[in-house]
């Protein structure tokens, strides 16, 4: 079946300017992650979501970055107002539940740089 | 809070030989255990799981992990690496309770040379 698939797969933007990453979890699975990696570092983890449950913010870095997801199936991460420190592989996973057993898959990645 | 070492950035081995790349982890309670790997510009490929029962685990592409709980480690093994095998490898870490978020190790990228 589809995996997670992430666009777009390459984004330059300018300091300052507002981009917004768009991720597509496997179909039927409720919980969905967001990762940075940024370069020769392991992964950061962002934001998830499960289900209608309130989202779990916690690792957000900043109030630039927000994420919404639609019920149990498209989310979308925005950064406003881009600096450089921003560009790095923004990493979109899903499980089939929350339960610390479940395999997170991942998707492609979008890569982003901040001019 | 969780935390996960690979204390190796790079390890090179040659093809037909066994390869470990090492990984230790920190966690109150039960961890449970995941190898991804990564092939250039593309996501992370999941490569197997310890949650409970025998310590040796098998996953894909002929890998396999040993977990040890009293030196909390979680070492990736293959008997025979292939020049293919070389790519970037994360283990990661979640626990028992509560969350499900993966903490991940830096990554040790393998190469295999022909």
């Amino acid at each position: 079946g589809a995996g997670v698939s992430q666009s777009p797969s390459n984004k330059v933007t300018e300091k300052g300017k507002d981009v917004e990453l768009r991720c597509d979890p496997i179909s039927g699975h409720t919980a969905l992650y967001w990762y940075r990696q940024r370069l020769g570092q392991g992964l950061e983890f962002l934001i998830y979501f499960q289900g209608n449950s309130a989202p779990d913010k916690s690792g957000l870095p900043s109030d630039r970055f927000s994420a919404e997801r639609t019920g149990e199936s498209v989310s979308t991460l925005t950064i406003q107002r881009t600096q450089q420190e921003d560009s790095a592989v923004y990493l979109c996973a899903s499980s089939r539940t929350s339960a610390s057993t479940d395999t997170q898959y991942f998707g492609p990645g979008t890569r982003l740089t901040v001019l | 809070a969780q935390s996960v070492a690979q204390p190796e950035d790079q390890v090179n081995v040659a093809e037909g030989n066994p390869l470990t790349v090492k990984c230790t982890y920190s966690v109150s309670g039960n961890p449970y255990l995941f190898w991804y790997v990564q092939y250039p510009n593309r996501g992370l490929q999941f490569l197997l799981k310890y949650i409970t029962g025998d310590n040796l685990v098998k996953g894909s592409y002929g890998f396999e992990a040993e977990f040890n709980k009293s030196q909390t480690s979680f070492h990736l093994k293959k008997p025979s690496a292939l020049v293919s095998d070389s790519a970037l490898y994360f283990c990661a870490v979640s626990r028992e309770a509560g969350y499900s978020t993966l903490t991940f190790g830096k990554g040790t990228m393998l190469l295999v040379s022909p």
